[in-house]
C-alpha cells in the first residue's frame, strides 16, 4: 500500500500572501489531521477531518482552514501567511475515528515565509 | 487536559549501548491510549507502537520494549544496542477516545559510531 502523500514537499511565499497544501491518505482510510511543527511550539493538532465533517479543530486562527473531498484527500489553507507560519506541516491518515488507531504521517510540507 | 513531558530533551550515546527514553503523561481519564514515533532527519514521523490504557503489559520488538507502568504514568522506551540508524527524534504521544493527538516535545537521540 502506498503511504500518505504529501503535495508539495516545499514552498516558499511571501507575507500576505495565501497556501495550499495537500494530503492524499493511505487507500482505505478515510481520517485524516493535520499538524504544524515549529522548533519553538513542537508539534501542534490543527484539524482533523473523518469523512468530509471536521471532527476537531486545534487552536489556530481562522486563517487556517481545511476540508476533506469524498475520496478522503484533504486540503489546508492559509490566507494572509504570516512569518511565524513557516513551519514543517504534517498530515496524518487514519483508517477509523478514535484513539484506538494508529495515525500514519506523510513526509509532510516544509512551508518557509519570507 | 491530556499532558505529555519528555524531560530528556537530547540523549547522546556510543553505538551498541542501551538507551531509555522517558515520558510521563497527565490525563483524568482512565480509557487513552499512547503512542511512540520516531522522526528521522528526513522528516517524516514514523509510527512504533501504541498501547491502550488497559493493557499493562511491557513490549518487546526486536532492540526495542517499552514499559508502561500506570502506578507512576510512564511509558518510557529502550532501545538495546543502539544503532546509528536509531538517531532520530523520538515523540511520544497520548490521545483520549476522539480527541486528537497531543505530543511530548520530542527527545533528540544521538548514537555516535
Amino acid at each position: 500500500k502506498a503511504g500518505v502523500t504529501q503535495t508539495p514537499r516545499y514552498l516558499i511565499k511571501t507575507r500576505g500572501q495565501q497556501v495550499t497544501l495537500s494530503c492524499s491518505p493511505i487507500s482505505g482510510h478515510r481520517s485524516v489531521s493535520w499538524y504544524q511543527q515549529t522548533p519553538g511550539q513542537g508539534l501542534q493538532f490543527l484539524f482533523e477531518y473523518f469523512s468530509e465533517t471536521q471532527r476537531n479543530k486545534g487552536n489556530f486562527p481562522g486563517r487556517f482552514s481545511g476540508r476533506q473531498f469524498s475520496n478522503s484527500r484533504s486540503e489546508m489553507n492559509v490566507s494572509t501567511l504570516e512569518l511565524g507560519d513557516s513551519a514543517l506541516y504534517l498530515c496524518a491518515s487514519m483508517y477509523g475515528t478514535g484513539g484506538f488507531y494508529e495515525q500514519y504521517f506523510g513526509p509532510g510540507t516544509r512551508l518557509t515565509v519570507t | 487536559a491530556q499532558k505529555v513531558t519528555q524531560a530528556q530533551t537530547e540523549i547522546s550515546v556510543v553505538e551498541k549501548e542501551d538507551v531509555t527514553l522517558d515520558c510521563v503523561y497527565e490525563t483524568r481519564d482512565t480509557t487513552y491510549y499512547l503512542f511512540w514515533y520516531k522522526q528521522p532527519p528526513s522528516g517524516e514521523l514514523v509510527f512504533l507502537i501504541r498501547r491502550n490504557s488497559f493493557d499493562e503489559q511491557n513490549e518487546i520488538s526486536g532492540r526495542y520494549s517499552w514499559n508502561f507502568q500506570k502506578s507512576t504514568s510512564s511509558f518510557n522506551f529502550t532501545i538495546t544496542a543502539s544503532q546509528v540508524v536509531d538517531s532520530a527524534v523520538y515523540f511520544c504521544a497520548v490521545r483520549l477516545g476522539n480527541t486528537p493527538l497531543v505530543f511530548g516535545k520530542g527527545t533528540r537521540l544521538s548514537v555516535i559510531a
